[in-house]
This record gives C-alpha cells, sequence and structure tokens, in this order.
C-alpha cells in the first residue's frame, strides 16, 4: 500500500522556469492539501482540495496554481520560479480526520 | 498567520523524563490533532482529540483540550531517544488543515 507519493524528491530549478510536482494517493480520499516547510515556519497550506474537479487557497497560494482533475492527483504548478520559493514541499491526504503525508519535494530554485 | 502556535520551540530532555509541549489556536475547531515529524521526513499522525473532548490517552501519550482557552497539550511520558523529532498540533475548522511552527524535542541517552 503506496499511501501517498510525491514526484519528484529533488529538484533545481533556474529563476523563471515551470515545474509541477505530482501528489498521488491511493486510498481514495476525497481531501487534498500542498503545505511548504520551511525552517521555524511549521507547514503553512498553499492549496487544498476537497474532492474531484475542486481547489481552494490556502494561507500561502501566490505563485501557485493547482488541479484536481482526477480524485487521486493533486499536482502543484509553479509557473514562474523564484528563489522564495526555494522550500520542501509536503502533500497530504485525509478522508475526515488524521492526514497522511508523503515524503517530500526538497525545491531549490537558484 | 498560522493557526496554530507551539510552544515551546524546543525541548531537550533526559530519557525516561517526560515531555510537555503546548498548542494555543485562534479560532474554533473541529479537531486538534497532533502529528510528529522526523528530520526530513513526512508528518505521522498521533492522536485526534475531539472538541467536545477533555483529555485523551494513547499509549505514552496524554492530550488534553481547553477550548475556552482555545489550547491543547502533549504530554509524552518516559521519554526514549526513538522520540526525539518535531511535533505539531494541526486545527482543522471545516476541511482546512492548519499547523502550527512546531517544537523540536530531543531526548538524550
Amino acid at each position: 500500500n503506496a499511501g501517498v507519493t510525491q514526484t519528484p524528491k529533488f529538484r533545481v530549478l533556474k529563476t523563471g522556469q515551470s515545474m509541477t510536482l505530482l501528489c498521488a494517493q491511493d486510498m481514495n480520499h476525497e481531501y487534498m492539501y500542498w503545505y511548504r516547510q520551511d525552517p521555524g515556519m511549521g507547514l503553512r497550506l498553499i492549496h487544498y482540495s476537497v474532492g474531484e474537479g475542486t481547489t481552494a487557497k490556502g494561507e500561502v497560494p501566490d505563485g501557485y496554481n493547482v488541479s484536481r482533475l482526477k480524485k487521486q492527483n493533486f499536482l502543484l504548478g509553479l509557473e514562474s520560479a523564484a528563489p522564495s520559493q526555494t522550500s520542501v514541499y509536503f502533500c497530504a491526504s485525509s478522508e475526515t480526520t488524521e492526514a497522511f503525508f508523503g515524503q517530500g519535494t526538497r525545491l531549490t530554485v537558484v | 498567520s498560522q493557526q496554530g502556535e507551539e510552544d515551546p520551540q524546543a525541548l531537550s530532555i533526559q530519557e525516561g523524563e517526560n515531555a510537555t509541549m503546548n498548542c494555543s489556536y485562534k479560532t474554533s475547531i473541529n479537531n486538534l490533532q497532533w502529528y510528529r515529524q522526523n528530520s526530513g521526513r513526512g508528518l505521522v499522525h498521533l492522536i485526534l482529540i475531539r472538541s467536545n473532548e477533555r483529555e485523551k490517552h494513547s499509549g505514552r501519550l496524554r492530550v488534553t483540550l481547553d477550548t475556552s482557552k482555545k489550547s491543547s497539550s502533549l504530554l509524552i511520558t518516559a521519554s526514549r531517544e526513538a522520540d526525539t523529532a518535531s511535533y505539531f498540533c494541526a486545527t482543522d475548522a471545516g476541511y482546512k488543515l492548519s499547523f502550527g511552527a512546531g517544537t523540536t524535542v530531543t531526548v538524550r541517552a
């Protein structure tokens, strides 16, 4: 049982480049989340989804877009990467309460 | 700003001692959860307490919730080196799950 899988695990981008982070869950969960984690800041919610075809903004949505075309996948896009987006990104899914997390994507923007 | 705030930011204790950390939050909640994160890895769910509960136990974990003060505490009894990790409280208001900045716990042998 894979749970929540994030790809890629590591990535280095140049300023202005674009990329998509993929999150896949095999638990048939309705809710999915994207967070970023920076030193001393804990986890900050970027965007979330309460079901297939829905998305909503979290605390820090600027510079990111998301899509949930299929229930099991939640994509996070950076259209024009900036050094301020250097962070560790975590995806999570839940049904009603307990959230299950992926192992994270370490993104560096140079 | 983040919904939950943990206190202290860091805690260092001897193996066998108890570790207590607190979480304060700002708005009404349905549930409060505690998660653990080992260095560089994803978060793992520890325990959930509902808004109508005051205390909950799970193994060596004890969680309290005071909705009038908008605060919660997590107690880890008889700590072990393996408890070394960061601990986060998470609140959900509706579907949005928000985390605090965490408490880093170091358990010394």
